[in-house]
């Protein structure tokens, strides 16, 4: 049972450039996640998912674009990279529900834009 | 809006207690939520509480709630190297979790 898988684990972007990062999950997951970690200021959401063909903004999600076209999968885009979305993205899944439910991480991808 | 806060950094001795703390300010999340981030690592759950209950505890680690303060701490009792990691406090509404800064945990050996 892989979990939550991302891909890639590390890119380095030039200013201008844009690229899709993927979130793929196995577990049947409704719920999918992007967040992005910076030093000092924790784990910030960006955009996340309630189900297939559903996308919402979260906190930080100016210069980024998803895609949930299968529930299995979650697209982070970013279609123009600049210096400030340098930072480490990961992406969490977790089924619905009224009660307790966990959420699962990848393991993260590290972006560097230059 | 959502808000969650940490202390940045906590600096212990290898057998000690460490209390990691963490405010909010949107008391209705149902659930309250510590993970644990190892270097280089995702996040994974740690311990969770339910937004009615006071106290918690799973082993070496008690959490505390106080709803009238909007305050969480988790206690882990004869700390280890191990535990050496960043804490993330959390609160769950309908759909999404909103994360705190995290602290760092550093285990002096």
């Amino acid at each position: 049972n892989a979990g939550v898988t991302q891909t890639p684990k590390f890119r380095v972007l030039k200013t201008g450039q844009s690229m899709t990062l993927l979130c793929a999950q196995d577990m049947n997951h409704e719920y999918m996640y992007w967040y992005r970690q910076d030093p000092g200021m924790g784990l910030r959401l960006i955009h996340y998912s309630v189900g297939e063909g559903t996308t919402a903004k979260g906190e930080v999600p100016d210069g980024y674009n998803v895609s949930r076209l299968k529930k299995q999968n979650f697209l982070l885009g970013l279609e123009s990279a600049a210096p400030s979305q340098t930072s480490v993205y990961f992406c969490a899944s977790r089924p619905r529900g009224t009660g307790h439910t966990e959420a699962f991480f990848g393991q993260g991808t590290r972006l560097t834009v230059v | 809006g959502e808000d969650v806060e940490q202390s940045l950094f906590l600096s212990v001795r290898e057998g000690d207690s460490s209390v990691i703390n963490c405010t909010y300010t949107d008391s209705s999340s149902t659930y309250l939520y510590w993970y644990k981030q190892e270097p280089g690592a995702g996040l994974q759950l740690l311990t969770y509480i339910f937004s009615n209950m006071d106290m918690k505890q799973d082993q070496r680690l008690t959490v505390l709630l106080n709803k009238k303060d909007k305050h969480l701490s988790l206690r882990i009792a004869d700390t280890q190297t191990g535990d050496s990691a960043i804490y993330f406090c959390a609160g769950s509404g309908t759909y999404k979790y909103i994360f705190g800064t995290g602290t760092r945990l550093k285990v002096l050996a």
